[in-house]
């Protein structure tokens, strides 16, 4: 069974600061997501990486993905206010015959304290 | 394109009680999928679908049905409501299978049993 931990689960940060949240799974994949979910809302895809060495960034957010580590990265850069949102990672797991499934991590709550 | 639609945006329900939550998507993805959303337990696999009369059970199936006659839809049936049901669902679409599962996620149904 594929497992997603992400850590830490509560991050409450100062504007102007940079931070790290880190997704860790446990079985092979090559296909790693990040998606925000602001409170009340739904969720929108921030990046998809598709192999090892991945990196993508947008704004003051970049995500990058080490396979073997089974391991993925969002690094927040100089953070502000409108970053405040829960950030999740999913991995997706495929099977003969074309069947797929995602799970997801519990999500990461984060703060910006102006 | 309206994206991935859902109905109702709530509802209330007695035990025993039985509903259909609606999924619509216009993007001709082949891929849909059922989450919950409980607080602390991130978002979980209810039935997927691969394509239209193809689908398969995720994480927490139990209480829940599916089917998918085209590929717009993809209602989920609660047979016998129970409060364990008591959550947030989304339905989400992606383009298809074997492809990477960038979903796209519908406003949710936040769900009340009684």
């Amino acid at each position: 069974e594929l497992k997603v931990e992400q850590n830490p689960l509560f991050l409450s940060m100062q504007e102007g600061k940079n931070y790290t949240i880190y997704c860790n799974y446990s079985t092979t994949s090559d296909r790693l997501y990040w998606y925000r979910q602001d409170p009340g809302k739904s969720l929108e895809s921030l990046f998809v990486l598709l192999s090892n060495g991945a990196v993508k960034q947008e704004g003051r957010l970049m995500a990058s993905l080490d396979t073997k580590a089974r391991l993925s990265t969002l690094h927040i850069t100089a953070a502000v206010h409108d970053l405040s949102a829960t950030y999740f990672c999913a991995v997706d797991q495929s099977w003969p015959g074309g069947y797929q499934k995602v799970t997801f991590g519990i999500g990461t709550k984060l703060q910006v304290i102006p | 394109n309206a994206g991935v639609t859902q109905t109702p945006k709530f509802q209330v329900l007695k035990t025993g009680q039985s509903m259909t939550l609606q999924c619509a998507q216009d993007m001709n993805h082949e891929y849909m999928s059922w989450y919950r959303q409980d607080p602390g337990m991130g978002l979980r696999l209810i039935h997927y679908s691969v394509g239209a009369g193809i689908t398969d059970q995720g994480e927490v199936p139990n209480g829940y049905n599916v089917s998918r006659s085209t590929t717009e839809d993809f209602p989920l049936r609660l047979l016998s409501a129970a409060p364990s049901q008591t959550s947030v669902y989304f339905c989400a679409s992606s383009p298809g299978t074997y492809l990477p599962l960038e979903q796209y996620f519908g406003p949710g149904t936040r769900l009340t049993v009684t």
